[in-house]
């Protein structure tokens, strides 16, 4: 399978821990892209990290890409309550093909 | 203003029936996508449209047929229902193949 595969599959920390989920890959890829999604909702994106890129952040958000070992992370700091959710890495090839991965359940115990 | 919206929210059908399910982007965007979330959360492209046009088109019975009548909407029609089916359904839309996407609330679908 040439798709995305998150670990952990689930992970509990306690509100105000850092959580980081990492997201390993088989193939090139053109980008990374990571996603929440909700219990019941639909994915919203997080943070899209192209191929020549190594590090993004967005609020409390860290992407980190190594194309060298074909793995990205997720770092959520500061975690709360609402950032109970599981989240998804996408990989985008170069045919511009999406291949999403199983998710990580992330909960937050408060 | 709802940026991609899915029409019905949840659909319980019997076996055998043919249904659809709709999909509108006010985005402006190009592309547009159907996945098919299991129970085990796994999301799977089913199909991809860039301005009309079919461009990903996954193993997937040739019972489900996407159609877009223009670059803002993109419908699922499923013939021939089956327990299988069941499963959440997602459209999406992206200002281009590589692009971040935007989901819609998905159509729940539960086939009897």
């Amino acid at each position: 399978s040439q798709q995305g595969e998150e670990d952990p599959q689930a992970l509990s920390i306690q509100e105000g821990e850092n959580a980081t989920m990492n997201c390993s890959y088989k193939t090139s890829i053109n980008n990374l892209q990571w996603y929440r999604q909700n219990s019941g909702r639909g994915l919203v994106h997080l943070i899209l990290i192209r191929s020549n890129e190594r590090e993004k952040h967005s609020g409390r958000l860290r992407v980190t890409l190594d194309t060298s070992k074909k793995s990205s992370s997720l770092l959520i700091t500061a975690s709360r309550a609402a950032d109970t959710a599981s989240y998804f890495c996408a990989t985008v090839w170069r045919d511009d093909k999406i291949i999403f991965g199983k998710g990580t359940r992330l909960h937050i115990l408060p | 203003d709802t940026a991609v919206s899915q029409t019905p929210k949840y659909l319980v059908t019997q076996m055998g029936n043919d249904k659809s399910i709709k999909c509108e982007q006010n985005l402006g965007h190009d592309t547009m996508y159907w996945y098919k979330q299991d129970s085990k959360k796994f999301l799977k492209i089913m199909f991809s449209y860039n301005n009309k046009e079919l461009i990903i088109n996954e193993t997937v019975p040739n019972r489900f047929s996407p159609k877009s009548p223009d670059k803002a909407h993109l419908n699922l029609h499923i013939n021939s229902l089956e327990l299988g089916d069941s499963a959440v359904y997602f459209c999406a839309s992206s200002r281009g193949g590589r692009e971040t996407q935007y989901f819609g609330p998905g159509t729940r679908l539960l086939v009897l």
